[in-house]
């Protein structure tokens, strides 16, 4: 059974700096895996989407990788704001079945 | 562009009441719908998935039922709410084929009382 692991859970830095934001996957076996926003008490907000051929995928400040083989991807969010304060989540696809997600880093930017 | 309805944004049921949950998407044809439950510190828990009209998939065992009586409509139902049925409550889709994005409601926050 897939498992999907965020770390940090939480993390709080001053605006403009520069962080990343990691998950693990126990199954490497994917067809993709998505990264998703979540702001209090909303629905999620797709913000990257990396094939499992895919090494990587930017918008605009973010930059997600993966690394299949290893089971990990990295979002790397540049010069951040205190807009960008949400719970971020990471999601595998092993099939049509849908998606597997992990818990979530809650993310605090200090203005 | 496409679209995805879900409502209520918000609902409070005593226990033992039934449940009904509707969601639509605008704009495609044909998509994978789901419905996901998110309880606090557990995270999002796969609850249906169904690839077409009449289709259903049930990931877990539960005292939920779903059923896609159109294209582009899903509804999640309970005969009997239980207090361990409280949570936010989200229905995605995606385009058929796996290698699309899933894209989301913006939930239901369901309290059993």
């Amino acid at each position: 059974k897939q498992e999907v692991t965020q770390i940090p859970a939480a993390l709080s830095v001053p605006e403009g700096e520069n962080l990343v934001l990691n998950c693990s996957f126990t199954d490497s076996a994917i067809y993709n895996l998505q990264w998703f926003r979540q702001d209090p008490g909303k629905g999620l907000t797709s913000l990257l989407l990396i094939q499992s051929s895919q090494r990587e995928q930017t918008s605009g400040r973010l930059n997600a990788s993966l690394d299949k083989s290893s089971g990990r991807s990295t979002l790397y969010i540049a010069a951040s704001q205190p807009g960008d304060s949400a719970t971020y989540l990471c999601a595998v696809r092993g099939g049509a079945d849908g998606l597997t997600f992990g818990k979530g880093t809650h993310l605090i930017i200090q203005p | 562009s496409q679209t995805i309805h879900q409502w209520p944004a918000t609902l409070v049921q005593p226990v033992g009441s039934p449940l009904s949950l509707e969601c639509t998407v605008e704009g495609t044809s044909n998509p994978n719908l789901y419905w996901y439950r998110q309880a606090a510190g557990r995270g999002l828990q796969l609850l249906f998935y169904s690839v077409g009209i009449g289709q259903i998939s049930s990931e877990v065992p539960q005292n939920l039922s779903a059923s896609r009586p159109q294209d582009r409509q899903f509804i999640l139902s309970s005969k009997k709410l239980l207090l361990s049925d409280s949570g936010f409550y989200l229905c995605a889709w995606s385009a058929t084929g796996l290698a699309y994005s899933a894209f989301f409601g913006q939930g239901t926050r369901l309290t059993v009382v």
